[in-house]
């Protein structure tokens, strides 16, 4: 059970920004939201996390809903390198399918 | 400084034989974590360990995987009698195992090529 839902797939033109939308409906109170990502043959590796109130550091953004039901990772700025795929945890082993995101030049 | 690192990076076996993977996690990391993840699919976790505790081994697929953490360090994934469905790329992370700050860091996993 990944106790989260993600898009399957999205594309964003370089330059604009990506908003990765996830839906985890059944997070409890003391869980934290995880975004990480992992670019083609590569270990995934550490975005943001956050646990109620938005949280912003060099890679991303993280918008998180006053009930805690559903999160927005933003890529403000997206450029090719971002091509990869995002996936959103709330419990540490359910990594799910994640969301693929293309960046189109 | 030093991530946490995989061996081998690539493992090709015959059908049948026993494999091990290895993985040396960050030092002073509580917290070790195997995955694997088939061709285009998402991490499919194995087993979990956490300082002396014993291990979370819920995700093991069957009783051919195994894995143990000598001395709260370097752990060592074992797959018996390797089927053509075993192969995937197996991962590990370590992690401090915080309340406020469990982040996961991924070494660059084993590739498994069972013919």
């Amino acid at each position: 059970d990944a106790k989260t839902t993600q898009p399957p797939s999205m594309d964003c033109a370089e330059g604009r920004a990506a908003n990765l939308p996830c839906n985890h409906s059944t997070i409890s109170g003391n869980e934290y939201v995880y975004w990480y990502r992992q670019i083609h043959s590569q270990g995934p590796q550490y975005i943001i996390h956050g646990l109620k109130n938005n949280e912003t550091n060099e890679m991303a953004s993280l918008i998180i809903t006053e009930d805690r039901k559903s999160s927005t990772l933003i890529l403000p700025h997206a450029t090719l390198r971002d091509t990869a795929v995002y996936y959103c945890i709330v419990r540490e082993f359910y990594f799910g399918t994640g969301t693929s995101l293309t960046v189109i030049p | 400084g030093a991530g946490v690192s995989q061996s081998p990076s690539n493992k090709v076996t015959e059908k049948g034989k026993d494999v091990e993977l290895r993985c040396d996690p960050i030092s002073g990391h509580t917290a070790l974590y195997w995955y694997r993840q088939s061709l285009g699919q998402g991490l499919e976790f194995l087993i979990y360990f956490q300082g002396n505790s014993a291990p979370d081994k819920s995700g093991l697929p069957s009783d051919r995987f195994s894995a143990e953490r000598t001395g709260g360090s370097v752990s060592t994934l074992t797959i018996q009698r390797t089927q053509q469905e075993d192969s995937a790329v197996y991962l590990c992370a370590s992690s401090f195992k915080l309340p406020s700050t469990d982040t996961q860091y991924f070494g660059p996993g084993t590739r498994l090529t069972v013919l």
